[in-house]
């Protein structure tokens, strides 16, 4: 099976823009989870998304919304952009039945905020 | 709220010797535990999850709910173990929410 895809890798944006990054999760798979990474506060949850519906949301400010389409694939927004959220933003999926929670990752969106 | 605390954020030993990071965390229910493992250059991946209760490229972890505790052991360490190693906490239920400690980067010495 492919991995979990993510676009773009790299991004650069400036202060006040928004910016929307992609996930494509394992086929199958329909929880979609995204994570922020950061040298200061490390790997953080910010929300995930199963059948199209948020079903989990972390400590963010309402900058950072997503969404999932009915192929599961998800993206995520940041509107008005500033420094600190330069991070490196991780999606993660997982197949949905049973007990297994395991997540497989992405490679992540290295964003930075100029 | 659920924490994860690694308490070493850099762990250095020699190739051949044992190796144990430390992952305490505080949680209220029944969590699931993991480890995560991300050597350099690739992904994160999952090395360890509490409820198989396997052995993963000779690395065992067992939860201690009293000490409230998932410590990471391997008796002989590689050269190849090597990486960032990350213990996590998910709720339990349907939740896909992981709560991450801060990270172990393990250095093996040949």
């Amino acid at each position: 099976k492919a991995g979990v895809t993510q676009t773009p890798r790299y991004l650069i944006k400036t202060r006040g823009q928004q910016v929307t990054l992609s996930c494509s999760p394992i086929s199958g798979h329909r929880s979609v989870s995204w994570y922020q990474q950061t040298p200061g506060q490390g790997l953080q949850f910010l929300f995930e998304y199963f059948s199209e519906t948020q079903r989990n949301k972390g400590n963010f400010p309402g900058r950072f919304s997503g969404r999932q389409f009915s192929n599961s694939r998800s993206e995520m927004n940041v509107s008005t952009l500033e420094l600190g959220d330069s991070a490196l933003y991780l999606c993660a999926s997982s197949f949905s039945g049973g007990r297994s929670y395991e997540q497989y990752f992405g490679p992540g969106t290295r964003l930075t905020v100029t | 709220a659920q924490r994860v605390t690694q308490p070493e954020k850099l762990l250095s030993v020699f190739k051949g010797a044992p190796v144990e990071l430390k992952c305490n965390y505080s949680y209220s229910g029944s969590p699931e535990l993991f480890w995560y493992v991300q050597y350099s250059r690739q992904r994160l991946q999952l090395l360890l999850r509490h409820i198989s209760r396997e052995s993963i490229k000779g690395f065992t972890a067992d939860l201690n709910k009293g000490e409230t505790s998932f410590h990471l052991k391997k008796p002989f360490a590689q050269e190849e173990d090597s990486a960032m190693y990350y213990c996590a906490l998910n709720q339990g239920g349907s939740a896909r929410q992981l709560t991450f400690g801060s990270g172990t980067q393990l250095t093996v010495l040949p």
